[in-house]
C-alpha cells in the first residue's frame, strides 16, 4: 500500500541553520510529490512540488527538495532558516490506486520551531 | 480562483447522531477527498472519490461512509457519531493535467462529538 514517512517529527534550530526534512514513499509506480507548510492558526500552503523533469524543485520561501527516485525520497531543504518558518511541514505523494483513482496520501509531519 | 467550500467551520454533536459533512467545488475536479487532521497523526486519508459515484478507501475508513451523486459535491457521512471522532475534516479537490495535479483545499470542519 501507498505510504508516506517523515522521520523527524520535531525539529529545533537557531536562526541562519540549514535545514533538511526528510521524505520517503513507498510506491512502485508513478508519482507526484508534495511539500506542504501549515504555520500556526493556519491552513496549509503548498511549498512545491514535483512531477517529472529536473528532480531539484524550487519552491517558495527559499525552500527546495530533491527527488531521489532510487532512494523513494523527497527531503525539503533550505539553506538558512529563519524564525518565521516555525511551522509544521507535510509531505505528500500522489500516485494511482488499486481501483484507478488518484490517491493522495500525507506524511505525519514534521514540526519545525526556528529559535532565534 | 478554484473554491473549495466545506458547508460548516464548527460543529457539535452528540454521541451516536448522523453527521453530514458537506464540500463543495467549482470547478470541474475529478478528484475529491477526504481527510482528518488530528496533532501528532497528520491528515489521514478517509475516502477518495475520482468521479460520480465513484469512491474508494482511504487509510482510515471505518466508521465513515461517502456519497458523489454530483461531481461537485462530496458528502462524508459519520453514520453514529463517537468521540474518537472529534477531529478537524478537511476536504480537498484535484484537476490532473500535463503538470499532473494541482489540489485544493476546503478550510475544514471542526467536529466534536461529546
Amino acid at each position: 500500500a501507498q505510504s508516506v514517512s517523515q522521520h523527524n517529527h520535531h525539529v529545533i534550530l537557531s536562526e541562519a541553520a540549514s535545514l533538511e526534512l526528510g521524505c520517503n514513499y513507498s510506491y512502485g509506480g508513478t508519482v507526484n510529490l508534495f511539500w506542504y507548510v501549515q504555520y500556526p492558526g493556519q491552513h496549509l500552503q503548498l511549498l512545491l512540488k514535483y512531477f517529472s523533469g529536473d528532480p531539484l524543485v524550487k519552491g517558495i520561501k527559499g525552500f527546495e527538495a530533491e527527488f531521489i527516485k532510487s532512494k523513494f525520497s523527497f527531503n525539503l531543504r533550505k539553506p538558512s532558516v529563519q524564525w518565521s518558518d516555525t511551522a509544521e511541514y507535510f509531505c505528500a505523494v500522489n500516485a494511482k490506486s488499486t481501483g484507478g483513482g488518484n490517491k493522495l496520501t500525507f506524511g505525519t509531519g514534521t514540526q519545525l520551531k526556528v529559535e532565534l | 480562483d478554484v473554491k473549495v467550500t466545506q458547508s460548516s467551520r464548527y460543529l457539535v454533536k452528540r454521541t451516536g447522531e448522523k453527521v453530514f459533512l458537506e464540500c463543495v467545488q467549482d470547478m470541474d475536479h475529478e478528484n475529491m477527498f477526504w481527510y482528518r487532521q488530528d496533532p501528532g497523526l497528520g491528515l489521514r486519508l478517509i475516502y477518495f472519490s475520482y468521479d460520480v459515484k465513484m469512491k474508494e478507501k482511504g487509510d482510515i475508513p471505518e466508521g465513515y461512509s461517502v456519497s458523489r451523486e454530483k461531481k461537485e459535491r462530496f458528502s462524508l457521512i459519520l453514520e453514529s457519531a463517537s468521540t474518537n471522532q472529534t477531529s478537524m475534516y478537511l476536504c480537498a479537490s484535484s484537476l490532473y493535467s500535463g503538470r499532473g495535479n494541482t489540489i485544493y483545499f476546503g478550510e475544514g470542519s471542526w467536529l466534536t462529538v461529546v
